[in-house]
This record gives C-alpha cells, sequence and structure tokens, in this order.
C-alpha cells in the first residue's frame, strides 16, 4: 500500500518569511495529493491540492509543487501570518481508491 | 450550512463497554469515511462508504465497525473497546470520490475518545 512520509514534523518561522514542507509518497500511481490545514480542536480542512497531470499549483499565498519521477511533493507557504500556524497534512491516493494515506503531520509556528 | 457533526466531542469509558460516535452530514454526499488520528501517525483511514449500504474497509478497521443505513449518517462502533483506541476521531464526507472530482472533502469537528 501507500506510505507517505512528511518532513518536518515541527516549523517555526518569523512572520513575512516563507515555509516549506515536504512529502514523499511510495506508490507511483498514486494520483490525487491533497493537503490539508488542521487548527486547534477543529478537524482539517482542505487547503490546497494537486493532480499528478499538474506540476504545480498556486492559490494566493499557497503553492503546492508535484515531482511524479522523484515521488515527492510539497507545500509552499508565501509571506506567512500568525494565523498560518496550525498542523498541515499531506496526503496522497490512487485513482478510485478510497484509502487515502496521510502524512504524520506538520506543526507550523508563525511567530510575529 | 454545509457541515459534518459528530456526537459525542468527548468520551470516557471502560474497557469492553460497547460505544457509538455518531457522524451526519447535511450535503447529501455519497461518500463518508471514519479516521482515527494519533500523534506522530497523522490520520489514518478505518472505514469508509461509498453509499447506502456499501462499506469498506481502511487502514486500520481491527476493533470497529460501521453502518451506512441512510446517506446522512455513518455511525462508528466499538463493540468492544480498549486502551488503544484512545484517540482522536474524525468523520469526513464528500460528494464523489476524492480521487475522481474536485469536490472537497470535509471533516468533523473530532471526536476525543479515552478508554481506561
Amino acid at each position: 500500500g501507500e506510505n507517505v512520509e512528511q518532513h518536518p514534523s515541527t516549523l517555526s518561522v518569523q512572520e513575512g518569511d516563507s515555509a516549506v514542507i515536504k512529502c514523499t509518497y511510495s506508490d507511483s500511481a498514486s494520483n490525487y495529493f491533497p493537503w490539508y490545514k488542521q487548527e486547534l480542536g477543529k478537524g482539517p480542512q482542505l487547503i490546497i491540492d494537486i493532480r499528478s497531470n499538474v506540476g504545480e499549483k498556486k492559490d494566493q499565498r499557497i503553492a503546492v509543487t508535484l515531482n511524479k519521477t522523484a515521488k515527492h511533493f510539497s507545500l509552499h507557504i508565501t509571506e506567512t501570518q500568525p494565523e498560518d500556524s496550525a498542523v498541515y497534512f499531506c496526503a496522497a491516493i490512487l485513482y478510485n481508491n478510497n484509502d487515502m494515506r496521510f502524512g504524520a503531520g506538520t506543526r507550523l509556528t508563525v511567530k510575529p | 450550512e454545509a457541515q459534518v457533526t459528530q456526537n459525542p466531542r468527548y468520551l470516557i469509558t471502560v474497557t469492553g463497554k460497547k460505544l457509538t460516535v455518531t457522524c451526519s452530514q447535511n450535503m447529501n454526499h455519497e461518500y463518508m469515511s471514519w479516521y482515527r488520528q494519533d500523534p506522530g501517525l497523522g490520520l489514518r483511514q478505518i472505514y469508509y462508504s461509498m453509499n447506502v449500504e456499501v462499506t469498506d474497509k481502511g487502514d486500520v478497521p481491527e476493533g470497529y465497525k460501521v453502518s451506512r443505513k441512510e446517506k446522512r449518517n455513518f455511525p462508528l462502533i466499538l463493540e468492544s473497546p480498549s486502551p488503544n483506541q484512545t484517540s482522536l476521531y474524525f468523520c469526513a464526507s464528500s460528494k464523489r470520490l476524492a480521487s475522481t472530482s474536485t469536490d472537497t472533502q470535509y471533516f468533523g469537528p473530532g471526536t476525543r475518545l479515552t478508554v481506561l
């Protein structure tokens, strides 16, 4: 089955700096890669996703890149703000397979 | 308001005492699933359901049961809870298979379960 590894487990940045979180996956057939943000006491919320036929996707300050050859994808947050502080999860899923595998999570802290 | 609700939000119980965590969504979603979240392990899928009366095992189904008799409800049942089932549980739903559409997977607020 799919195995997703996520790094780093914790990340602390200064407000205004960029943050990068990286994930690797094991199954080359996986084709959908969502990123979730989880705030304290709440369920995960989808913030951006990318499919295997696309190399990069951007939504305002958030971008995701995918390298299918190397089997890794990354979340980039630019101009970070204190409200970006949360736990971020990457995930990978195989087309038509509902077994979504999550990374272990990254706790991002943005210091004002 | 579109939402996924779970009850209870917090539960402390003892080993062997059957319990049910309810999950309900008001978005007419076909797909629903249950996850457990443990420190350092992220979210792991327990069971999922693609539609009424259709359920399948996820990554960690042992010790759990589910049912999908109605589209909106997907209860998680622990027939004989054990301490290793102490965890934070999330229910989620989406319109179709997450990987075949751009439909967002909505998560509930979570249920923190402690089994003594």
